[in-house]
């Protein structure tokens, strides 16, 4: 395993479309993360999970955003009715319990 | 409130030493992170501090203050493929008193020059 990989690495969609991402993380971590970055601005956090247990979720996420990690391994991201301000680089990130977190490459979206 | 304040940029000369600050103010603390991050690229995890004192890691080193919440990075022998964004995160406390998520501040941009 070389690392979390996530995929598309890329996705422009006009606003008001569905959007989905996957995130595949080290397969030993059982901890997986989803962060939002904009440029300038350090991640933001937007959800966890422990194994298939979404454990905190951000209150700033607003209810359009959904995250599942079903089986306890993938996760996937989805933005329904997306808006320019969804714009951003959507991360995802893997740990062993509590310890350090290891990103993957992220999703570029771009809501035109 | 969460408040992780840092400098927004900063410049070095090759194989001099630099030293990031980050200031903390958070609901809860539950360990201090800092991570680099190239342009374009995710960030990678650099250092981990829980205990307060200096974790030292080749040519990087953190130092953590609870009390003062604070830390710094310090890189040392600075080489040209340094020049990145250094993000510092607080780990909150989490669900249930587990450890939770990271808090980043908006990170330090470093420039190394020749």
């Amino acid at each position: 395993d070389t690392g979390v990989s996530q995929n598309p690495r890329h996705k422009i969609t006009k606003r008001g479309q569905n959007v989905t991402f996957r995130c595949d993380p080290i397969s030993e971590h059982n901890r997986l993360y989803w962060y939002r970055q904009t440029l300038g601005q350090g991640p933001e956090f937007l959800t966890y999970f422990q194994n298939e247990a979404q454990l905190e979720k951000s209150r700033l996420l607003s209810d359009r955003f959904s995250a599942e990690r079903p089986k306890g391994s993938f996760s996937t991201l989805e933005i329904q009715r997306t808006e320019q301000g969804d714009s951003a680089m959507y991360l995802c990130a893997s740990s062993l319990q509590g310890n350090e977190q290891y990103f993957g490459p992220g999703t570029r979206l771009t809501v035109t | 409130g969460q408040n992780i304040d840092q400098p927004t940029e900063m410049t070095a000369t090759e194989g001099a030493i630099v030293q990031i600050n980050c200031t903390y103010q958070t609901s809860g603390f539950n360990g201090l992170f800092w991570y680099q991050q190239h342009a374009g690229e995710a960030p990678t995890f650099l250092s981990y501090n829980v205990l307060d004192g200096l974790e030292e890691k080749g040519r990087f080193s953190s130092f953590l203050s609870r009390s003062k919440g604070y830390s710094y990075l310090l890189l040392k022998e600075l080489q040209m493929k340094d020049s990145a964004s250094y993000l510092c995160a607080v780990r909150d406390r989490g669900y249930g008193g587990s450890q939770g998520n990271l808090i980043f501040g908006k990170g330090t941009k470093l420039s190394v020059k020749p």
